[in-house]
């Protein structure tokens, strides 16, 4: 059964400090991973897509990485702001098309 | 920049009526998606189209149905709905063609539905 999850559900830091959210799948026949943002309320936005052949993806302070062996992926924000407060998904699309995502983890940046 | 349109935010409608909800991209895209999002749920595949008049059924597609008229537009049905069908409804889409899976999926903002 494809599985995505992802640890922590929740997470409180405060502002300025590094962090890393993290995914884990459970076939590695995946096409690619998508990391979400979602606001209250909100539909998704989509933050940044890892093919299956990358590693890593960068945009601003967001990175995210891929390790397709472990089924593992990671978001990691840097410098923390309140406004980074949201809830983040991943969604990993297989190799069959299929698209599954995890339940989220819901980050609270203190100001 | 892609936009998926949702056509109501909030809607509040009563047990045994018919609902629809309406979902339009501009970007061209064959695939589109129908979600719900729940607590403790995360999201859940309803129904899917790759292409016009074309439907496919997700993980939970009883109590729904979906038309596919044009490329651009994809609406959910619930045929009689129930309270149990209160949710958020979110639409997405994604392109098709070949060679292109590795593009992004694109969301709309939601409809939060409340039946009563």
């Amino acid at each position: 059964k494809q599985e995505v999850t992802q640890i922590p559900a929740a997470l409180s830091v405060p502002e300025g400090e590094n962090l890393v959210l993290n995914c884990s799948f459970t076939d590695s026949a995946i096409y690619n991973l998508q990391w979400f943002r979602q606001d209250p309320g909100k539909g998704l936005t989509s933050l940044l897509l890892i093919q299956s052949s990358q590693r890593e993806q960068t945009s601003g302070r967001l990175n995210a990485s891929l390790d397709k062996s472990s089924g593992r992926s990671t978001l990691y924000i840097a410098a923390s702001q309140p406004g980074d407060s949201a809830t983040y998904l991943c969604a990993v699309l297989y190799n069959n098309n299929d698209m599954r995502f995890g339940a989220g983890t819901r980050l609270t940046v203190k100001p | 920049d892609v936009k998926v349109t949702q056509s109501s935010r909030y809607l509040v409608k009563r047990t045994g009526e018919k609902v629809f909800l309406e979902c339009v991209q501009d970007m061209d895209h064959e695939n589109m998606f129908w979600y719900r999002q729940d607590p403790g749920l995360g999201l859940r595949l309803i129904y899917f189209s790759y292409d016009v008049k074309m439907k496919e059924k997700g993980d939970i597609p009883e109590g729904y149905s979906v038309s596919r008229e044009k490329k651009e537009r994809f609406s959910l049905i619930l045929e009689s709905a129930s309270t149990n069908q209160t949710s958020m409804y979110l639409c997405a889409s994604r392109t098709g063609a070949t060679g292109t899976r590795n593009q992004p999926q694109h969301f709309g903002d939601g409809t939060r539905l409340s039946i009563l």
